[in-house]
């Protein structure tokens, strides 16, 4: 039990253009779910955090209008990033949990690279 | 904020080995946990520990929530045990702060 995916694994995009990254709990309902952001060999940054059906809590330093979080169902949460650029390029992570305080249960994340 | 340190930030064994991993603390804690990171990226978790002690075949883990620290023992250590682990604590805000992590390199 307790899995999360994530879709797609992998992308390549132009800068400029916006891609969207899709998180999902299989097996349980989500009232949270996390955003995180790794650079090659550092640790995990928070990003922001979205509850179903509400506006997502943005870490300081984290543009919202860059990366814009939904979190439509109990199921599933969206990040996208907006006019990507070649710095925008890491590894992102999403992580659930039933509820806030609860344990994370984590995607197997998302790497971008933006030329 | 909190401040997470783990230690050693590099660890190379033989296979066999044991090992202990040190997660320290600045604050108090409601949650902390450990995690495996394997060479895809993928985290994996593997102890829900705020306090107490747990095991899970060969990891077990310690948290000393009064002298801040926990502790993640690797016993009898497999190729397959290297990649990355890190320790993540909330501190009241429901948000995870990531410690610096251990990179461990098991030699067949």
């Amino acid at each position: 039990g307790a899995v999360v995916s994530q879709h797609p694994s992998r992308v390549i995009c132009k800068s400029g253009t916006s891609v969207k990254i899709e998180c999902r709990s299989l097996d349980f309902q989500a009232t949270t779910m996390f955003w995180y952001r790794q650079f090659p060999k550092q640790s995990l940054m928070l990003m922001a955090t979205s509850n179903e059906g509400s506006k997502a809590t943005y870490e300081q330093g984290v543009e919202k209008d860059k990366f814009l979080i939904n979190h439509a169902s109990l199921t599933l949460s969206t990040l996208t990033v907006t006019s990507a650029h070649p710095e925008d390029s890491s590894f992102y992570i999403c992580s659930a949990s039933v509820r806030a305080y609860n344990e994370q249960f984590f995607g197997p994340g998302t790497r971008l690279t933006v030329l | 904020g909190i401040q997470v340190e783990q230690s050693p930030p590099d660890l190379i064994l033989q296979e066999g080995a044991n090992s202990t991993l040190r997660c320290n603390f600045s604050d108090s804690v409601n949650n902390l946990q450990w995690f495996h990171q394997n060479p895809w990226g993928q985290l994996i978790n593997l102890f829900y520990i705020p306090s107490g002690t747990k095991q899970n075949g060969r990891l077990s883990a310690t948290t000393v929530a009064t002298e801040r620290y926990s502790l993640l023992y690797i016993s009898s250590s497999q190729t397959t045990d290297s990649g990355v682990y890190f320790c993540a604590v909330d501190s009241g805000t429901y948000k995870y702060i990531f410690g610096t992590g251990t990179r461990l390199k098991v030699l067949a």
